[in-house]
This record gives C-alpha cells, structure tokens and sequence, in this order.
C-alpha cells in the first residue's frame, strides 16, 4: 500500500529567504507524484507534477521538486519565498491506473513571515 | 483559476434538511471525483465517477447521494446529514482515470 509522510506539520520563514518542504513515500510500484497548494479558505491548486522523465520538476509560482528513486522522496523547494506563498502545503502519490487513488500527506503549513 | 465550478460556495444545513451540492467542469474530463476535507486535514476520496458510472464509493453512507447526470455535472445529494458532516467538500476531474486530478474550489457545508 502506498502512503506520504510530510515530516514537518509547519514551516516558519522569513520572507525572502529559501524554502524546503519534505515530502517522502512508500510504495511498492511506480508512483507518479504531485504537490497541490491549499491558500486559506480555498480548494486544491496543482503547483507540480512528476510522471515520468526529468527528475528536477518545475511548478507554478517558483517552486520546483526534484524526485529521488533511492530515497522515496520528493521534496518541494523555493529559493526566495513571499508572504503571498502562506498556505498548506499537500504531497500526493498516485498509483495512476483505473483507481486513481490520490494518497495525501498530512500537509506542512508555510508560514511566511515579513 | 480553477476549470471546476462548485455551487454552493457556503451551505447551512438542518439534520433533517436535504440539499445538493453541485460541480461542473468543461474540460472534457471523463472522470469526476467527490473529497471531503475536514479542518487541517488532507482531502479524503468518497466517490469516484468514470464515464458518467460510480466506480469508487469509499464506504461512504447513505446519506451522501452521488449523482453523475452527464459528463459535465457532478451532484452530491446530502439527506440527514449529522453535525459531524461539517466540512469542506471538493470536487475535482480528470481527463480519464490514472491521470492528473484537477481541484475546484470547494463548498463550505455547515450541519445544524
């Protein structure tokens, strides 16, 4: 079974400064991944996906992820954050195929401060 | 901005009311999808439609109603619901099943 664990439940930093949010899986096939953004009272916002190819992926709004086989991971990052850039922060894996289950992380609240 | 409409946005409810919560996409997508997200909590599947038949119900209960009137509506009809129901529930679409799901804005449900 697949599962997401996103580490840090939040994120305080600085505005203007980098940002990484941690992303790591399990899961015994291959999986695609995906990063959705959550801004307060809103839906889900796709920020970036990784099917296949390409391992450095590149995301609305600045961010990119990179996808590391060997160590089940697929970690967000940002090199300079605005305050605009508060939200949760939701890691999903997907097995694909004719259930399409998106498993989520528990979410990482960014906090930005100015 | 989002290609999935939901309406309402904001729904209060009595336990012995019965309303509907509606979704509409345009993108051609052939798989629509019902998540319920309570407060800092991830979106959890309840439903899933693949060319307009139910193909997943997540053992959801009865008193949620999914309804897939063609290939651009998605309905969620809610009858007796409990307080505990409150919630923000999402509806999103794919292009097919196993391909990217794209979010809507979500209807805020409050249970009196």
């Amino acid at each position: 079974a697949q599962s997401v664990t996103q580490l840090d439940s939040q994120v305080p930093v600085f505005e203007e400064a980098p940002v990484e949010l941690r992303c790591n899986y399990s899961s015994s096939v291959s999986v695609y991944l995906f990063w959705y953004v959550q801004y307060p009272n809103q839906g889900l916002q796709l920020l970036l996906k990784y099917l296949s190819g390409s391992t450095l992926v590149k995301g609305i709004n600045g961010f990119e992820a990179e996808f590391n086989k060997s160590q089940t991971s697929f970690h967000l990052r940002k090199p300079s954050v605005h305050i605009s850039d508060t939200a949760e922060y939701f890691c999903a894996v997907s097995e694909g195929g004719a259930t399409n289950k998106l498993i989520f992380g528990t979410g990482t609240l960014l906090a930005v401060q100015p | 901005d989002t290609e999935v409409t939901q309406t309402p946005k904001h729904l209060v409810m009595g336990m012995t009311n019965k309303k509907s919560l509606k979704c509409e996409q345009h993108m051609g997508h052939r798989a629509m999808y019902w998540y319920k997200q309570k407060a800092k909590k991830p979106p959890e599947l309840m439903f899933v439609y693949s060319y307009e038949k139910l193909s997943i119900n997540e053992s959801v209960p009865s008193r949620f109603s999914p309804e897939c009137p063609n290939s651009s509506l998605l309905n969620l009809h809610l009858h007796a619901l409990q307080p505990e129901d409150s919630a923000l529930y999402l509806c999103a679409s794919s292009q097919e099943l196993g391909h990217t799901i794209y979010f809507g804005e979500g209807s805020w449900l409050t249970v009196v």
